[in-house]
């Protein structure tokens, strides 16, 4: 069956430090990878995408995601967090449709 | 810049009762998507509408149903609520089909079914 494992409910970082967010799929094929980020009380909105090509791809906010198809892994990170990075990080995979992973819930402190 | 906005922001009901949760669009998208959040499941796609006229049903489309009025507006009606649709509802719009990941979204609609 297609999915995607987002091993990790809750990712704790002090600020100014590095910050990983980890994705794993199970998916046939040479899939499309999407990170998403939720806001409280907020949609998700698109962060970065992985189609082809170079594995190291960079999005907004300073984010960048690691595409690994050996390990069939797609980890977010970012060299020096924020406290505004604090979120909700959704993994997802595209073949044919969006297969979402359960979400990570990143905190950053001071 | 509007983007995507759903109307109503929060609503309760009781069970049975019906109500519909309204999507609109300005970005010209073709594609319209309909999905609830529940805590640790992700994003469950109910409906999708690749284009105006047509409607698809996704994962879990049991008790809903989908109007694509025109190309901007894409509505969920719940006929007879259950609490199993307690939920937070998203709307979500895109330039292409289902090949398109790359979706932008409403800010939701927070249903509480009693």
């Amino acid at each position: 069956a297609q999915s995607v494992a987002q091993p990790e409910d809750q990712v704790n970082v002090a600020e100014g430090n590095p910050l990983t967010v980890k994705c794993t799929y199970s998916v046939s094929g040479n899939p499309y990878l999407f990170w998403y980020v939720q806001y409280p009380n907020r949609g998700l909105q698109f962060l970065l995408k992985y189609i082809t090509g170079d594995n190291l791809v960079k999005g907004s906010y300073g984010f960048e995601a690691e595409f690994n198809k050996s390990q069939t892994s797609f980890h977010l990170k970012k060299p020096s967090a924020l406290v505004s990075d604090s979120a909700l990080y959704f993994c997802a995979v595209l073949n044919y449709q969006l297969i979402w992973g359960a979400g990570t819930k990143l905190i950053i402190k001071p | 810049n509007a983007g995507v906005t759903q109307t109503p922001k929060f609503q309760v009901l009781k069970t049975g009762q019906s109500m519909t949760l309204q999507c609109a669009q300005d970005m010209n998208h073709n594609s319209m998507y309909w999905y609830r959040q529940d805590p640790g499941m992700g994003l469950r796609l109910i409906y999708y509408s690749a284009s105006e006229g047509t409607t698809d049903k996704g994962e879990v489309p049991n008790g809903y149903n989908v109007s694509r009025l025109n190309k901007r507006e894409f509505s969920l009606r719940l006929e007879s609520a259950a609490p199993s649709q307690t939920s937070v509802y998203f709307c979500a719009s895109s330039e292409q089909g289902r090949t398109n990941g790359e979706l932008f979204f409403g800010e939701g609609s927070r249903l509480t079914v009693l």
